[in-house]
């Protein structure tokens, strides 16, 4: 299994520029979530999904929007990039239940200009 | 705003020693999880206390929970220097099981 995957790992973009940052992951976890990580903040819920067709606002919503198709997909899209947004972005699933652990996929850092 | 507090923010020692690390959190939890993230790298998970649950092993880690402080620690024992780390505390929260992190714990393990 390749577990929870993420592409970019990379990217640079202007003020203003929108993308879509990809998340798979093969487990079959009904949850799944976007975090970002700044310095010296730990890790702030962007949005999350309890299932397919089913997405929720976390933390720190504004400015990003998620859909969930399909199980294994939980894109995440910037609409108008800002330096704000500059940060790393980690891609999470676990399976549904209180107690089960989260799987992280290895992160996308961003860069706005 | 975050759900957890960690401290120390960073903290050294050397191979062979032991190292706590402690959180503290907001508001009632389902569980309350450890992750390592080595630098550059993506989280992994260590252990998951229970609301119920005061105490726990998993190997070199003992994780206590103390409901009524709203606190965690995470002792690793004989460290060593694959040890050296970011640690985060997480909380568990809500009918979604939203985990909420803390800051993080710095640790280096010199030889």
């Amino acid at each position: 299994n390749a577990g929870v995957t993420q592409t970019p790992k990379f990217q640079v973009l202007k003020t203003g520029q929108s993308m879509t940052l990809q998340c798979a992951q093969d487990m079959n976890h009904e949850y799944m979530s976007w975090y970002r990580q700044d310095p010296g903040m730990g890790l702030r819920l962007i949005h999350y999904s309890v299932g397919a067709g089913i997405t929720d606002q976390g933390e720190v919503p504004n400015g990003y929007n998620v859909s969930r198709s399909t199980t294994e997909d939980f894109p995440l899209r910037l609409l108008s990039a800002a330096p704000s947004q500059t940060s790393v972005y980690f891609c999470a699933s676990r399976r549904a239940g209180t107690y089960n652990e989260q799987f992280f996929g290895p992160g996308t850092r961003l860069t706005v200009l | 705003s975050q759900q957890g507090e960690e401290d120390p923010q960073a903290l050294s020692i050397q191979e062979g020693e032991n190292a706590t690390m402690n959180c503290s959190y907001k508001t009632s939890i389902n569980n309350l999880q450890w992750y390592r993230q080595n630098s550059g790298r993506g989280l992994v998970h260590l252990i998951l206390i229970r609301s119920n649950e005061r105490e726990k092993h998993s190997g070199r880690l003992r994780v206590t929970l103390d409901t009524s402080k709203k606190s965690s620690s995470l002792l690793i024992t004989a460290s060593r220097a694959a040890d050296t780390a970011s640690y985060f505390c997480a909380a568990s929260t809500g009918t979604a099981s939203k985990l909420t992190f803390g800051t993080g714990t710095r640790l280096q393990v010199t030889l």
